[in-house]
């Protein structure tokens, strides 16, 4: 399966900053990656489906300018959510796959004090 | 609205039990269903099911999809205390893309 590498792999910030998240696909090129969001006891709810060279697409309830995704290109993805609040802390996971199994990176845990 | 319902939500269990865990569909153009583990951080893929009746299996684990019921299995024979995880079945759905719809999980702990 693709192999995905996320940065960081955990973040505490203060409200109010900025926080990106990179999502790499290792040795896949991925025209397609996907972002998720856990929060704790919960399953994986899909934010977006960040495409290259386009805009992102964001599922019904996720605010785009909250959460702006880029995918510059086909190997990377990144999510960056504006101006943080601790209500945002949660488990933020990214899957690629070369067809419809998709392997999921480790996930970056953010933590908004 | 497309829907993926997993039961029970949890089970405890001792070694060497067998687990069943059920997933259930609601979607409109059905094209596979995925199951995955998760333990402390991002799911591990352990099967994707398209057809009806053909049983998938790997070691301790296998999983059969019904396509009349709209639903699929997940056994887990002779249990480990490694087998302890959230257990996640998704539906991928024609014409999405490689999209998934994430059902809420099931969290298996198995005691030595």
């Amino acid at each position: 399966g693709a192999v995905v590498s996320q940065h960081p792999s955990r973040v505490i910030c203060k409200s109010g900053t900025s926080v990106k998240i990179e999502c790499r696909s290792l040795d896949f090129q991925a025209t397609t990656m996907f972002w998720y969001r856990q929060f704790p006891k919960q399953s994986l709810m899909l934010m977006a489906t960040s495409n290259e060279g386009s805009k992102a697409t964001y599922e019904q309830g996720v605010e785009k300018d909250k959460f702006l995704i880029n995918h510059a290109s086909l190997t990377l993805s990144t999510l960056t959510v504006t101006s943080a609040h601790p209500e945002d802390s949660s488990f933020y996971i990214c899957s690629v796959g070369p067809q419809e199994t998709q392997y999921f990176g480790p996930g970056t845990r953010l933590l908004v004090l | 609205e497309d829907k993926v319902v997993q039961s029970p939500l949890s089970l405890v269990v001792h070694e060497g039990d067998t687990v069943t865990l059920n997933c259930s569909y609601e979607v409109t153009n059905f094209r596979s269903l995925l199951w995955y583990k998760q333990e402390k951080k991002a799911p591990t893929f352990l099967f994707m099911l398209t057809s009806s009746g053909i049983e998938k299996k790997s070691g301790r684990l296998s999983s059969i999809l019904d396509k009349k019921e709209l639903s699929s299995i997940l056994n887990i024979t002779a249990t480990q205390t490694g087998d302890s995880a959230i257990y996640l079945c998704a539906v991928g759905i024609k014409a999405a893309g490689n999209k998934l719809t994430f059902g809420g999980g099931t969290r298996v702990l198995v005691k030595p």
